[in-house]
């Protein structure tokens, strides 16, 4: 079965600090997809990265930046030079090729960015 | 950009009533739409897959009674909270995967609606 584990609850930081968020999945399948989902206060959730398993390239997109290490099951996320906009809860998900598409979330890390 | 919506955004309703969520894409066609449940400070749990003409897979510990799916259309799913109680007080939220999308594909979200049962 898989399973997505975010250890951290609750971060808070002053803007312009960086700051990463942890993620580290199991699962079985050879072919599987991870993904980031910010949730801002308003509830709506926001896509952010999508990475499937054979694409360990690591991804910067502005003050965004992403590292996937298939050795230690990992997809961690770094948020450079924070700003108050970034306060939100951010999701970890898996989904395996063989489940529809059905996505497994972690437990959300809830980053709060004091100016 | 895909867009779905959900109907209504917010909805207070008293103990034993049935509560009606729409979820819509506005301008894609979904094949499957799935249906996620959020407690304050949680995660999302994955309630059901809804296949669009056919009957919805329930994830283990979710009652199919209580949560009637319909997926009617390929724009459009519902769930229908019956006889809600204030335990079902929660925010559901509706993701719907576009009709060529691949496994994997990303799900496009609904805003959410938040159920209050007094």
């Amino acid at each position: 079965a898989q399973k997505v584990t975010q250890a951290q609850t609750e971060i808070s930081v002053v803007e312009k600090e960086d700051v990463t968020l942890d993620c580290v999945y199991e699962t079985r399948d050879t072919t599987y997809y991870l993904f980031w989902y910010k949730q801002p206060p308003s509830g709506e959730l926001v896509f952010l990265i999508r990475r499937n398993s054979f694409d360990e390239q690591n991804e910067i997109s502005g003050r965004y930046s992403w590292n996937f290490q298939k050795s230690t099951s990992s997809f961690n996320f770094t948020i450079t030079a924070s700003q108050v906009v970034d306060s939100a809860v951010y999701f970890c998900a898996l989904s395996e090729a063989g489940a529809n598409s059905k996505l497994t979330f972690g437990k959300g890390i809830t980053l709060s960015v004091r100016p | 950009g895909a867009v779905v919506s959900q109907h209504p955004s917010r909805v207070i309703c008293k103990s034993g009533t049935s509560v009606k969520i729409e979820c819509r894409s506005l301008d894609f066609q979904a094949t499957t739409m799935f249906w996620y449940r959020q407690f304050p400070k949680k995660s999302l749990m994955l309630m059901a897959t809804s296949n669009e003409g056919s009957k919805a897979t329930y994830e283990q510990g979710v009652e199919k009674d209580k949560f009637l799916i319909n997926h009617a259309s390929l724009t459009l799913s519902t769930l229908t909270v019956t006889s809600a109680h204030p335990e079902d007080s929660s925010f559901y939220i509706c993701s719907a995967s576009p009709i060529l999308a691949g496994v994997g594909d990303e799900q496009f979200f609904g805003p959410g609606t938040r159920l209050t049962v007094l």
